[in-house]
C-alpha cells in the first residue's frame, strides 16, 4: 500500500512554545491530506482537511489560529501547534489519498506530543 | 453530519474462534466503509474496505458485510490469532476525497 510518514514521532515541549509536525506521502502525490487528533483510549477526531495550494478546511471547534496547516507541495503537509498548552498533549495523525477522486486513505504512524 | 456507532467497545475471544464487530451509520449518502486496525502507539492500518455497490467482501480471514437498507456493516475475523489483538475502527465516508468519520473503536483481546 501507499506509504505516509510523519516527523517527528515524538516531541516534548514547554508550555507556550510552538511545535511543527510534518506529514509526507513517500511514493505518491496527494492533493488532499487530513489531520486527526487522538486522545488516549479514544477514537480519531478529524481536525482539518489540508488542500495543496489553498487554505485548509477546519472542523467545527478546531481553532485555525492555533493549529496552523500548510500544504505547500503535493507530498508535504505541516501542522503547527502554536502556543502549546498541556491540554494539547495528544497523538496527532495524518492521512492522505493516493489517488485523487478515490476514497482510500492511508495513515501515517502518528506523532505523540507532550506539552509540559 | 455523519455519525458512526460501533459495538462492542471491548471484545475478548478465545484463540481460534471468530470475532464480530458491528457498526451503524446515519447518513444514507455514505458509500465507502473502511476498517482500520490500530496497534498501540501506531497509526491506523487499513485492513479491508467495502463500497456501497457490494454487500460482502472477503480477504483471507477477514470479511465485511454491508446492509445499505439498515445502514449497518460488520467486520468478521475467523480463526483468530494472538496478533489480531488490537483496536479496530470502522468508518464511513461519502468518497472522492471526502473526510472519513470514525466509530469509537473496539478493543479486541485474543485469549490464549
Amino acid at each position: 500500500g501507499a506509504v505516509v510518514s510523519q516527523h517527528p514521532s515524538r516531541v516534548i515541549c514547554k508550555s507556550g512554545t510552538s511545535v511543527k509536525i510534518e506529514c509526507r506521502s513517500l511514493d505518491f502525490q496527494a492533493t488532499t491530506m487530513f489531520w486527526y487528533r487522538q486522545f488516549p483510549k479514544q477514537s480519531l477526531m478529524l481536525m482539518a482537511t489540508s488542500n495543496e495550494g489553498s487554505k485548509a478546511t477546519y472542523e467545527q471547534g478546531v481553532e485555525k489560529d492555533k493549529f496552523l496547516i500548510n500544504h505547500a507541495s503535493l507530498t508535504l503537509s505541516t501542522l503547527t501547534v502554536t502556543s502549546a498548552h498541556p491540554e494539547d498533549s495528544s497523538f496527532y495523525i495524518c492521512s492522505a489519498n493516493p489517488q485523487r477522486g478515490q476514497e482510500t486513505q492511508y495513515f501515517g504512524p502518528g506523532t505523540r506530543l507532550l506539552v509540559l | 453530519g455523519e455519525n458512526v456507532e460501533q459495538h462492542p467497545s471491548t471484545l475478548s475471544v478465545q484463540e481460534g474462534d471468530s470475532a464480530v464487530i458491528k457498526c451503524t451509520y446515519s447518513d444514507s449518502a455514505s458509500n465507502y466503509f473502511p476498517w482500520y486496525k490500530q496497534e498501540l502507539g501506531k497509526g491506523p492500518q487499513l485492513i479491508i474496505d467495502i463500497r456501497s455497490n457490494v454487500g460482502e467482501k472477503k480477504d483471507q480471514r477477514i470479511a465485511v458485510t454491508l446492509n445499505k437498507t439498515a445502514k449497518h456493516f460488520s467486520l468478521h475475523i475467523t480463526e483468530t490469532q494472538p496478533e489480531d489483538s488490537a483496536v479496530y475502527f470502522c468508518a464511513a465516508s461519502m468518497g472522492r476525497d471526502d473526510k472519513i468519520i470514525f466509530g469509537k473503536g473496539t478493543r479486541l483481546h485474543i485469549l490464549p
